[in-house]
């Protein structure tokens, strides 16, 4: 079965702080995503990347950062945390394609303060 | 851009109940359709996806149909039941699929016994 590991599940941060979530997959997949959700926005994409070391700005990248140092990890960086990040933040990751199927991990619950 | 519209936010229904979700989108090119759905403490999965006009797609009693006409893919089931209590996100991929899905804001789904 396809597995998407996020580390932590839940964080509170600092504003002003900073953040790594980190994503780890089993399935082999070349493409990896960071999605955002939020009421009333539902997922949107920050990040994603199709090969390693090489990582491709989404719909809302501004604040963040991400890093794909292998094919099986996938990593998003907060420098500077703020309120308004906020959020629970969803990895994912599929083979190459229009049509094929997304796998999502549990999501991390991120609550800046 | 792409864009997916989901009419409904919020449905409460009893089981046995008819459930329809309306999905409407805009893209550029061909896009492939999907619906997702997310249980609680869980990350979105796959009901099933569909490629070409009229193409039905289907899944543990849900269905929707492509239609190009009027760029829908709306969501319907006959009769649901209280473990269809959930989320579900209408979303496109299209050509540029390294760039991921495109969502709609997703529609709560509340059956009561």
């Amino acid at each position: 079965e396809a597995a998407v590991t996020q580390s932590p599940r839940s964080k509170v941060a600092v504003t002003g702080g900073k953040v790594t979530l980190s994503c780890h997959q089993t399935n082999n997949h070349d493409y990896m995503y960071w999605y955002r959700q939020d009421t009333g926005h539902g997922l949107r994409l920050i990040h994603y990347s199709y090969v390693a070391d090489s990582t491709e700005k989404g719909d809302i990248p501004d604040g963040y950062k991400a890093s794909r140092p292998s094919q099986e990890n996938f990593s998003l960086i907060l420098e500077l945390a703020s309120l308004s990040q906020t959020a629970v933040y969803f990895c994912a990751s599929s083979r190459q394609g229009a049509n094929t199927e997304v796998f999502f991990g549990k999501g991390t619950r991120l609550t800046v303060v | 851009g792409d864009s997916v519209t989901q009419t409904e936010g919020q449905v409460a229904l009893s089981e046995e109940d008819f459930l329809t979700i309306h999905c409407n989108y805009s893209a550029s090119g061909y896009p492939t359709l999907f619906w997702y759905v997310q249980y609680p403490g869980e990350g979105p999965q796959l009901l099933f996806r569909a490629s070409r006009d009229k193409e039905k797609g289907s899944s543990r009693g849900f269905e929707a149909t492509y239609d190009k006409g009027t760029t829908s893919f709306h969501l319907r089931k006959a009769s649901v039941q209280e473990s269809d209590s959930a989320v579900y996100y209408c979303a496109l991929s299209e050509a540029h699929y390294a760039q991921g899905l495109t969502f709609g804001l997703g529609t709560r789904v509340s059956v009561f016994p």
